[in-house]
């Protein structure tokens, strides 16, 4: 049963500490995406990767975010330095052609 | 650019009644439409999608959805609730994609409770 993994599943830090998250696509899937879910904005997308290359990452505060596919089975979100205002849940989801998209359990973040 | 609207924040229904989730959007061109369900602390799940073809689409878990290509709209149903399907509900869309799998546009969810 293919599934997304990410990790942590929980994380709570200090404001200004560096945040990574991690995702591992389902096998074969090419297009991996970081959405992010808050009570206030609902689901956004942050960014998004197609054969390891970003196509659009215009959802992310530039210069705290960044996002990377060093292979092709991790994709990495990273934070620094955190906010309180990051506080929320960060889900990775991959697909390939024009299927669905399948997510990961999602990584609550809760910066104090 | 695309937008969904989920126009219930809450829906209340008693078990074995039937149910109705609503769901509007706005595309330009034809539209990729969704169903996903979230569960507490879960990521989301797919239900079901409408590429083309047959207005009524069947998904998991005993859920459709009907097309309405006039109205705009992509309601979920299902004829007899569960308690198990008491979730959060979304509904999203993309535009076709030229090549490849493109990003969902989500609507701000609908919360169903199932009353036993």
């Amino acid at each position: 049963d293919a599934r997304v993994t990410q990790t942590p599943r929980h994380k709570v830090t200090e404001m200004g500490q560096e945040v990574t998250m991690r995702c591992q696509p389902i096998l074969g899937h090419n297009t991996v995406f970081w959405y992010r879910q808050t009570m206030m904005q609902g689901l956004e997308l942050l960014a998004y990767f197609r054969n390891r290359a970003p196509l659009d990452d215009s959802g992310m505060p530039k210069d705290r975010f960044s996002a990377e596919m060093p292979d092709a089975t991790l994709a990495t979100l990273k934070i620094q330095p955190s906010e309180p205002r990051d506080s929320a849940v960060y889900f990775c989801a991959s697909g390939r052609g024009g299927t669905e998209q399948y997510f990961g359990p999602g990584t609550r973040l809760t910066v104090t | 650019a695309q937008s969904v609207a989920q126009p219930e924040d809450q829906v209340n229904v008693a078990e074995g009644n039937p149910l109705t989730v609503k769901c509007t959007y706005s595309v330009s061109g034809n539209p990729y439409l969704f169903w996903y369900v979230q569960y507490p602390n879960r990521g989301l799940q797919f239900l079901l999608k409408y590429i083309t073809g047959d207005n009524l689409v069947k998904g998991s878990y005993g859920f459709e959805a009907e097309f309405n290509k006039s109205q705009t709209s992509f309601h979920l149903k299902k004829p007899s609730a569960l308690v198990s399907d008491s979730a959060l509900y979304f509904c999203a869309v993309r535009d076709p994609p030229n090549s490849g799998n493109t990003p969902l546009v989500f609507g701000k969810g609908t919360r169903l409770s199932v009353i036993a």
